[in-house]
């Protein structure tokens, strides 16, 4: 199984420009996220989705857009890049129950610095 | 608002044990603890759910204190291969798989 996987692993955008992060997992998992990961601030929640066709936002949504139309797949996408978006970015998915939680399965992260 | 990690950073040498706490100031249904490596992704080492059950993993094991908000993550007999970022990520009932993640805890294991 490939688990969770991200694609690019690295990105250089100009400011302005559009750009999309896809993540991709094979493991059934109806919980998928996005996470950017920025020094001395952990991991703070960009969007989430409990199932196809189901996405909400996270602790800090302004600047990017999701959908999920398959349970596999959950892209991301940067409407118009900003330097403040420079960041690494990972997806994790999980099993899903409203009423439980459990392990996330991390992607290998992209790499996007915004110039 | 993110859950409350100490301490920030702690070295170690090896085999010696260690103690990092996790606070929230919400009402808490799971705690997560992760790893990651240096230019890693996270790694899950285990969950706990409200009921301040204590679990277990090779060395590691954790605790989950409902009443006080609070989890703590123990490494004992620390090895090389512990050093890294550990993570707790906190959900609350009804979201539980939304977890909000503390700001981390720097952990190196020297000889």
């Amino acid at each position: 199984n490939a688990g969770v996987t991200q694609t690019p692993k690295f990105q250089v955008l100009k400011t302005g420009q559009s750009m999309t992060l896809q993540c991709a997992q094979d493991m059934n998992h109806e919980y998928m996220s996005w996470y950017r990961q920025d020094p001395g601030m952990g991991l703070r929640l960009i969007h989430y989705s409990v199932g196809a066709g189901i996405t909400d936002q996270g602790e800090v949504p302004n600047g990017y857009n999701v959908s999920r139309s398959t349970t596999e797949d959950f892209p991301l996408r940067l409407l118009s890049a900003a330097p403040s978006q420079t960041s690494v970015y990972f997806c994790a998915s999980s099993y899903f129950n409203r009423e439980r939680s459990y392990g996330y399965t991390f992607g290998s992260g992209t790499r996007l610095t915004v110039v | 608002q993110q859950p409350v990690q100490s301490p920030q950073a702690v070295i170690l040498r090896e085999g010696e044990d260690a103690v990092i706490n996790c606070s929230s100031s919400k009402a808490l249904y799971s705690v997560h603890w992760y790893r990651q490596k240096h230019g890693e992704a996270p790694i899950f080492l285990m969950i706990l759910l409200k009921g301040g059950e204590q679990k277990g993993h090779d060395k590691i094991s954790a605790s989950f204190n409902e009443k006080k908000q609070q989890s703590s993550l123990y490494l004992t007999a620390s090895q090389l291969s512990y050093s890294g970022t550990y993570f707790c990520g906190t959900g609350n009932t009804g979201t539980a798989s939304k977890l909000t993640f503390g700001t981390g805890t720097r952990l190196q294991v020297t000889l």
